[in-house]
């Protein structure tokens, strides 16, 4: 059942070690996002996909990366993860445009750099 | 400029009463929806209920229900006969005509249930 998966649901890397996280989704949603959740705050979102067009916030470092090889899947990439990048990473999806379409979340994935 | 506020970062409630949860936004675009999800501990952001900026009619899911006073930029979120289950982080959210397809989250409101 679950529309929105996320892989892995925790996930330890050392500081400066590359690491992906990964999203899929069978809801065949144009639109997917994500974004950083640390603790007690609200999610921030880092860029998002509508189908192959990226679009990535101002404010999000370079150090971290998307891909989206097909409508299924969509990968984050941090490059060099430092201590700060600690968070909760929600990928989610929705239907394309429009002011009244809700976005499905996955699990997240818990990063912790250490 | 923050662009949805949630003045109240926890909040607390005995079972079976009801509770409000506050939420003002702010927004040029005169088509917009708001939309109010639950994160549990757990971490997964639940949906709960919508209301675009067209509709007449307060939205309504089944113990949820959404006050919105357009001209007063809020929509808040109204929680009837709380149960355990309810405490939770809520999250106010706005989706902005204009923005596209980004959905920003507002600061977010603590629920805790007292039995």
């Amino acid at each position: 059942d679950a529309m929105v998966i996320q892989n892995p649901r925790y996930q330890v890397t050392q500081f400066g070690k590359p690491v992906t996280l990964s999203c899929s989704q069978t809801l065949n949603h144009n639109v997917m996002y994500w974004y950083q959740q640390k603790s007690s705050q609200a999610p921030k979102l880092l860029f998002h996909y509508y189908d192959k067009d990226f679009n990535n916030e101002a404010d999000t470092p370079d150090n971290f990366q998307s891909r989206r090889p097909n409508t299924s899947f969509c990968f984050l990439d941090i490059r060099s993860p430092g201590l700060g990048d600690t968070a909760m990473y929600l990928c989610a999806t929705s239907r394309e445009g429009g002011r009244n379409t809700e976005a499905f979340f996955g699990q997240g994935t818990r990063l912790t750099v250490v | 400029a923050q662009k949805i506020t949630q003045t109240q970062p926890g909040m607390f409630v005995q079972e079976k009463e009801a509770v409000t949860l506050d939420c003002t936004y702010d927004t040029s675009d005169p088509s917009y929806g708001l939309f109010w999800y639950k994160q549990p501990s757990s971490g997964e952001m639940i949906f709960l209920i919508y209301q675009g900026s067209y509709d007449q009619q307060n939205a309504t899911e089944g113990r949820y229900s959404l006050n919105f006073q357009k001209a007063r930029k809020s929509a808040n979120l109204v929680i009837s006969a709380s149960q355990l289950g309810d405490s939770a982080m809520y999250f106010c959210a706005m989706r902005e005509e204009t923005s596209y397809d980004k959905v920003i989250f507002g600061p977010g409101t603590s629920l805790s249930v007292i039995p």
